[in-house]
């Protein structure tokens, strides 16, 4: 059962023209995180939730945002995506803070 | 330097071989270690998450950390075809509960 879910699994969009990738889950996790991975690169953080509160990583591009509209559901909005923006976007969850991290399968975004 | 080092691969190795994948680290806050598992074109599934130096073992994996010589090591016994993956090793402080810093993965192919 697919408890960290990622819709769409795979987008692809124009350059520049804006694009937002879903998660849900059904774990009831208090914390979300969206991560980017690259081909053949670690995944990097760009910014977790918890609960409502937003927290973005020092070196995220203010081209990337997100809303956390309830406990289940976490989007990124990519607000003009760049060809660099292509990667697979990797939504995770943890009951808490220090806890383990669970992965979805990620969307792979491509920019034409 | 990356503040985690791990050889990419691949790795080939024939069924029922013991695996051996390491990650080297440089910063000696981290007190938190995990290893992922990756298949192609899905996301990191947990499969250790360890805090002490020292073992921790779950069936056919065995996890080693050695904080002295900020290393960490994960051994598959056994390995099987269905291993055949992408291996992540992570690792967190305890100042940053939020932050994984991954390493770039191993490939590993278990060859019938």
């Amino acid at each position: 059962d697919a408890m960290v879910i990622q819709n769409p699994r795979y987008q692809v969009t124009q350059f520049g023209k804006p694009v937002t990738l879903s998660c849900s889950q059904t774990l009831n996790h208090n914390v979300m995180y969206w991560y980017q991975q690259k081909s053949s690169q670690a995944p990097k953080l760009l910014f977790h939730y918890y609960d409502k509160d937003f927290n973005n990583e020092a070196d995220t591009p203010d081209n990337f945002q997100s809303r956390r509209p309830n406990t289940s559901f976490c989007f990124l909005d990519i607000r003009s995506p760049g060809l660099g923006d292509a990667a697979m976007y990797l939504c995770a969850t943890s009951r808490d803070l220090g806890q383990p991290q669970h992965f979805g399968d990620g969307t792979r975004l491509s920019i034409l | 330097q990356k503040e985690v080092e791990q050889d990419p691969g691949p790795l080939s190795v024939p069924e029922g071989a013991i695996v051996s994948l390491n990650c080297t680290y440089s910063n000696s806050a981290f007190q938190y270690f995990m290893w992922y598992r990756q298949y192609s074109r899905k996301g990191p599934e947990l499969l250790m998450y360890t805090y002490s130096s020292g073992n921790k073992e779950d069936g056919r994996f065995t996890a080693q950390v050695d904080k002295s010589s900020k290393y960490i090591s994960l051994f598959i016994r056994d390995s099987q075809p269905s291993d055949s993956a992408t291996y992540l090793c992570a690792m967190r402080d305890t100042g940053t509960a939020s932050k994984l810093t991954f390493g770039t993965g191993t490939r590993l192919q278990v060859t019938l």
